[in-house]
């Protein structure tokens, strides 16, 4: 089955500076990457996603790039902000829909 | 436009006891996904139902879980004889559309944390 691995566990920057989370997965068929973020005690939330027919997407301070040959796809957050502190989740759906996650990014922004 | 909702946010048992979790899909969703998060962890898929049937329940344990969808009404996740290691947030997720050969955006509730005694 699929597997999604996600570097680093965690992750402090300075409050200014950029964040860069990666992921690889195994499964070549893949198609749809989304990235979640989830503060304590909440729910997950879409940040954004990418399809496998593009290689870049981006929405404001955030972006995502994906490499299909290489079988990784990486989120980018420029110019941090305490307020993005979080745990970050990329993921891949499966053959049947479901999402397959990867292990998390705790990312703290030092003020 | 509410988003998915989940009752009850907080829920605790004693082991050998049932526990039922409930989530309404966002307006228009007809598609529900559950999942399982350990603390530290990431997201496990435990089952995939649409209204009335289960398309898909390969993460699910075959024992004590079961799940579903009716045409009125939440999704349950049902828990029987619960035990310590049943401890978890339980995530539901919904979806518009069907996930084979599509893509599809989930949208998550804010979870049941489950604490087993």
């Amino acid at each position: 089955g699929e597997n999604v691995e996600q570097h680093p566990s965690t992750l402090s920057v300075q409050e200014g500076d950029s964040a860069v989370i990666k992921c690889t997965y195994s499964d070549s068929a893949s198609n749809y990457f989304p990235w979640y973020k989830q503060e304590l005690g909440k729910g997950p939330q879409l940040i954004i996603d990418i399809r496998s027919n593009v290689g870049e997407k981006k929405d404001q301070r955030i972006a995502v790039t994906l490499n299909k040959t290489a079988k990784h796809f990486s989120l980018h957050i420029t110019e941090t902000q305490p307020e993005d502190s979080a745990v970050y989740f990329c993921a891949v759906r499966g053959s049947q829909g479901n999402l397959i996650f990867g292990k998390g990014t705790k990312l703290s922004v030092k003020p | 436009n509410a988003g998915v909702m989940q009752n009850p946010r907080h829920l605790v048992r004693r082991r050998g006891q049932e526990a039922r979790l409930r989530c309404s899909p966002m307006k228009g969703h007809s598609h529900v996904y559950w999942y399982r998060q350990l603390p530290e962890e990431g997201l496990k898929f435990m089952v995939y139902l649409q209204k009335e049937n289960i398309i898909d329940e390969s993460g699910m344990p075959k024992e004590r879980f079961s799940a579903e969808f009716p045409k009125e009404g939440p999704s349950i996740l049902r828990i029987q004889q619960v035990v310590r290691g049943d401890s978890a947030a339980y995530f539901c997720a919904s979806s518009p559309r069907a996930a084979v050969g599509t893509y599809n955006e989930q949208f998550f509730g804010p979870g049941t944390r489950l604490t087993v005694l």
